[in-house]
């Protein structure tokens, strides 16, 4: 079974500044997905960046950007520039890519980032 | 664009009731899945849904439910609820099987 891991339960960011936040994944398979959720208080969960294992060049949304290391199963997202809207539960993902598979996401437990005015 | 619905937001029930959850995915949407998410346990899979198709379902037991309508709406049941199924509850829907998946609001379920 896929495990995911995120060992930094709780970060802080002063604004302006750039932050990383670590995720690794336990996974026999060779092709599959992940990705980056957002979770505000608001609850609703927001998909910030999605990544190909298939795809050796690291996804970018903006100021969002993943350092992914296959060999190494890490996952790591950088936020560049932190706003205070950028407070919120992270939550690292693992979805299988194989054909005809299951939607399933298998979530790490989050690491929480505050932003410091 | 509406985004997926989830009905009620909050919900709160006695043990041994039951509750029913409804979630409206994006239009056109034809995938659902649904989580469970608390505190101790964090988010776990429950099931999905696909053209009314019940595809896969998480480690819960047969106390949890679900189904999918022929317009892709989906509702999940918990019958003679414990404590320990106090949770918020997230829908998630995707255009198609592999595309990225959006989730609602959640419904925050308490059981008293």
């Amino acid at each position: 079974a896929q495990t995911v891991t995120q060992s930094q339960p709780e970060m802080s960011v002063q604004e302006a500044e750039t932050v990383t936040l670590s995720c690794t994944y336990d996974t026999s398979e060779s092709d599959y997905y992940l990705f980056w959720y957002k979770q505000p208080p608001s609850r609703q969960m927001i998909l910030v960046i999605r990544q190909e294992a298939y795809k050796q060049q690291n996804a970018t949304e903006n100021r969002f950007s993943v350092n992914f290391q296959k060999a190494a199963k890490s996952f790591s997202l950088k936020i560049s520039d932190s706003q205070l809207g950028d407070a919120a539960m992270y939550f690292c993902a693992y979805r299988s890519a194989d054909q005809g598979g299951s939607e399933k996401l298998v979530f790490g437990k989050g690491t929480k980032l505050t932003v410091n005015p | 664009k509406a985004g997926v619905t989830q009905t009620p937001r909050y919900l709160i029930k006695t043990r041994g009731q039951q509750v029913t959850l409804s979630c409206s995915p994006i239009s056109g949407h034809r995938s659902v899945s649904w989580y469970q998410q608390t505190p101790g346990q964090g988010l776990q899979f429950l099931f999905e849904y696909f053209s009314e198709t019940q595809r896969n379902k998480g480690n819960f037991p047969g106390r949890f439910s679900g189904r999918q309508f022929s317009n892709s709406r989906s509702e999940m049941n918990v019958s003679t609820l414990e404590l320990g199924d106090s949770a918020l509850y997230l829908c998630a829907s995707s255009l198609r099987l592999g595309q990225p998946q959006h989730f609602g609001d959640g419904t925050r379920l308490s059981i008293l």
